[in-house]
């Protein structure tokens, strides 16, 4: 399939470790946060959100941290697979809204 | 169940060309959304649907772009008189409300010779 985001920022890590992308975000308004998944030429997947109301939030092996202080959000992966290996975007909305803001994308690839 | 259907999932024309592109979204959802994505760069917002109406048109990157939506249901994407740049994956996404998470399709993979 078609590669999505060549020129990315990359984390590459072993099989079994725990992973960790960050992503800023830029309106001080946001109150909604969404984390998607994006394998080569499929569209983005829904992984995990978070509202402004909470500073952390789990899935099932995957955590996301929001720091409203800083304007900062994070997806921690636990146990990286190679099934994990994908382009991650965290997205930025304000509640009532429809606007969704994206992120540039951070391409996770994970070593067997 | 049925997830959001684009077609086609590949398209090849010549520039100059019109093309049409269609979004099927998941059955309930009022809002859609279109979507370009070019190889190396994230989502860039087109057009939002509520309904049938098109609050936020502020996406689309020129006049020979345009988009509507019928029966609250499936949304076509037109673009007329096609240009080299306008190559890209176009994603189409529908979801419960404005500010709920939006389910993407696979998108459609245009190119333009």
């Amino acid at each position: 399939g078609e590669s999505v985001g060549l020129h990315l920022p990359t984390l590459s890590v072993q099989e079994g470790d725990n992973s960790i992308i960050n992503c800023a975000y830029s309106n001080s308004a946001s109150d909604y946060f969404i984390w998607y998944k994006q394998e080569s030429g499929k569209g983005p997947q829904f992984i995990i959100d978070i509202r402004s109301n909470m500073d952390k939030r789990q899935g099932q092996r995957v955590t996301v941290l929001l720091n409203k202080t800083v304007k900062h959000l994070s997806l921690q992966i636990a146990a990286t697979q190679p099934g994990d290996s994908a382009v991650y975007f965290c997205a930025e909305m304000v509640t009532g809204g429809f606007k969704t803001i994206f992120g540039a994308g951070t391409r996770l690839f994970v070593k067997a | 169940g049925a997830g959001v259907s684009q077609s086609p999932s590949n398209k090849v024309t010549e520039k100059g060309k019109d093309v049409e592109l269609r979004c099927d979204p998941i059955s309930g959802h009022t809002a859609l959304y279109w979507y370009r994505q070019s190889l190396g760069q994230g989502l860039e917002f087109l057009i939002y649907f509520q309904g049938n109406s098109a609050p936020d048109k502020s996406g689309l990157p020129s006049d020979r772009f345009s988009a509507e939506r019928t029966g609250g249901s499936v949304s076509t994407l037109t673009i007329q008189r096609t240009q080299q740049e306008d190559s890209a994956v176009y994603l189409c996404a529908s979801s419960s409300r404005g500010d709920q998470p939006q389910h993407f399709g696979d998108g459609t993979r245009l190119s333009i010779l």
